[in-house]
């Protein structure tokens, strides 16, 4: 069965620090797996994607890694901002049967605290 | 380039009733998808379109529907209304040679009373 589980659920930390979130899948075949933010009330915004043969991808203070053959991928906030408060989603691209598939994890809620 | 924009962004219905939500895609993506969002739930698909044709459907009952005009534009619809209904409602659009990777809309705050 196709899965995307993160941990952990949710995550306070003090502004400034740093953090990793995890993303765990079980999509097969693999597409490709892409981090959301997402703010209280808003539709995700994008932050990285990342292809089979990718193992990191970085966007400002977000850093994404991905291995593929464990099927883990994280992300890890660099000297966190009150802003970096947010719900943060994986997504995992496969396929089932002829039809290109999006599975979503449920999100990791992050708070950075002053 | 204009991102996805729903309309409207917040909306209050009473149980029974029926409501339409809008989507404009990004200009040249012609894949318009649908997601409910509650707390606790995740996004949970609904239906892809994508040339005016349903290409995949989620598990939601009949109540739930949508269509896809030909400039892409996007609409659903939910009749008989309940209270679990109540949700934010995103739309996002694709391109489908890109891996169905979707740039979301601010979304729609469904209230049902």
């Amino acid at each position: 069965k196709n899965q995307v589980e993160q941990s952990p659920q949710s995550l306070i930390i003090l502004e400034g620090k740093n953090c990793t979130l995890q993303c765990n899948y079980t999509v097969s075949p693999f597409s490709n797996l892409r981090w959301y933010k997402q703010d209280t009330g808003r539709g995700p915004v994008s932050l990285t994607i990342m292809t089979f043969s990718e193992n990191t991808k970085s966007n400002g203070r977000y850093t994404a890694t991905l291995d593929a053959d464990t099927k883990q991928s994280s992300l890890h906030i660099t000297a966190s901002q009150l802003s970096d408060s947010a719900s943060y989603i994986c997504v995992v691209s496969g396929w089932a049967g002829n039809n290109r598939k999006l599975i979503w994890g449920l999100g990791t809620s992050l708070a950075v605290n002053p | 380039k204009a991102g996805v924009t729903q309309t409207p962004r917040y909306l209050i219905k009473t149980r029974g009733q029926q409501v339409t939500l809008s989507c404009s895609p990004i200009s040249g993506h012609r894949s318009v998808s649908w997601y409910q969002q509650t707390p606790g739930q995740g996004l949970q698909f609904l239906f892809e379109y994508f040339s005016e044709t349903q290409r995949n459907k989620g598990n939601f009952p009949g109540r739930f529907s949508g269509r896809q005009f030909s400039n892409s534009r996007s609409e659903m619809n939910v009749s008989t209304l309940e209270l679990g209904d109540s949700a934010l409602y995103l739309c996002a659009s694709s391109r489908r040679d890109r891996g169905l990777v979707p740039f979301f809309g601010p979304g729609t705050r469904l209230t049902v009373l």
